[in-house]
């Protein structure tokens, strides 16, 4: 069965330094999510990418963030300047379409990257 | 704005025993989708089930069953005779019907005692 896969599964960095989250998506499928949940928190919506672009955003999501597909099969998560509170669980997920027949199938989630940042 | 409340961080069933666990929801929109998600330790989160707004039937998959309530606004699982591979952390999300965002509750941590 197909799955949304991330690396690393545990990405340790120094407060200031950037770092690149990476996840591969199903192959079929069209709307990419970036997802964190901090320790005891819920999770929370950081963008959604459709069509080589972001569709929404955050407030979460500012300046510090990015995303990228590079390759039309990655999608990786870019945070520039890392702080503290950034340390956070961080989920890749993917979905197949979003109206029609695809308005209520559910985005498929990798198993996540643990980010600590010290 | 959408919000999503699962109000028990922590539940404990027997095995072969049911248990429910809780989510609400706060909404304007008419037309949502309600999904229950799994996440066992250090695995990627799955779908349980999903339930659409506009269906008045509750939403069945095998041992896994939804009480909908619309008008409430409550979205409750019930998880019958449960099995040691059911404890995991479960996540009430809703996702409006145009919308591609999926909003999460905090979870509940469910364990299975043998």
């Amino acid at each position: 069965e197909p799955e949304v896969t991330q690396t690393p599964s545990h990405q340790v960095t120094q407060m200031g330094q950037e770092v690149i989250l990476h996840c591969v998506p199903i192959s079929n499928h069209l709307y990419f999510y970036w997802y964190r949940q901090i320790l005891g928190q819920k999770v929370e919506f950081l963008v959604s990418f459709y069509n080589n672009e972001i569709s929404e955003k955050s407030e979460i999501f500012d300046d510090q963030f990015s995303v990228e597909r590079p390759d039309g099969s990655n999608f990786t998560l870019k945070i520039r300047s890392t702080k503290l509170e950034d340390s956070a669980m961080y989920f890749c997920a993917s979905k197949r379409g979003s109206t029609g027949q695809w308005g209520n199938t559910e985005a498929f989630f990798g198993q996540g990257t643990r980010l600590t940042v010290v | 704005a959408q919000t999503v409340t699962q109000s028990q961080p922590e539940m404990s069933v027997q095995e072969a025993e049911t248990v429910t666990l809780s989510c609400t929801y706060d909404t304007s929109e008419s037309d949502y989708y309600l999904f229950w998600y799994k996440q066992p330790p250090s695995r990627q989160m799955i779908l349980v089930i999903r339930q659409e707004a506009y269906k008045q039937q509750n939403a069945t998959e095998n041992r896994f069953s939804v009480n909908f309530q619309k008008a409430a606004k409550s979205f409750s699982l019930k998880i019958s005779d449960s099995q040691l591979g059911d404890a995991a952390m479960y996540f009430c999300a809703y996702k409006r019907g145009t919308g591609n965002q999926f909003y999460f509750g905090t979870g509940t941590s469910l364990t299975v005692i043998p």
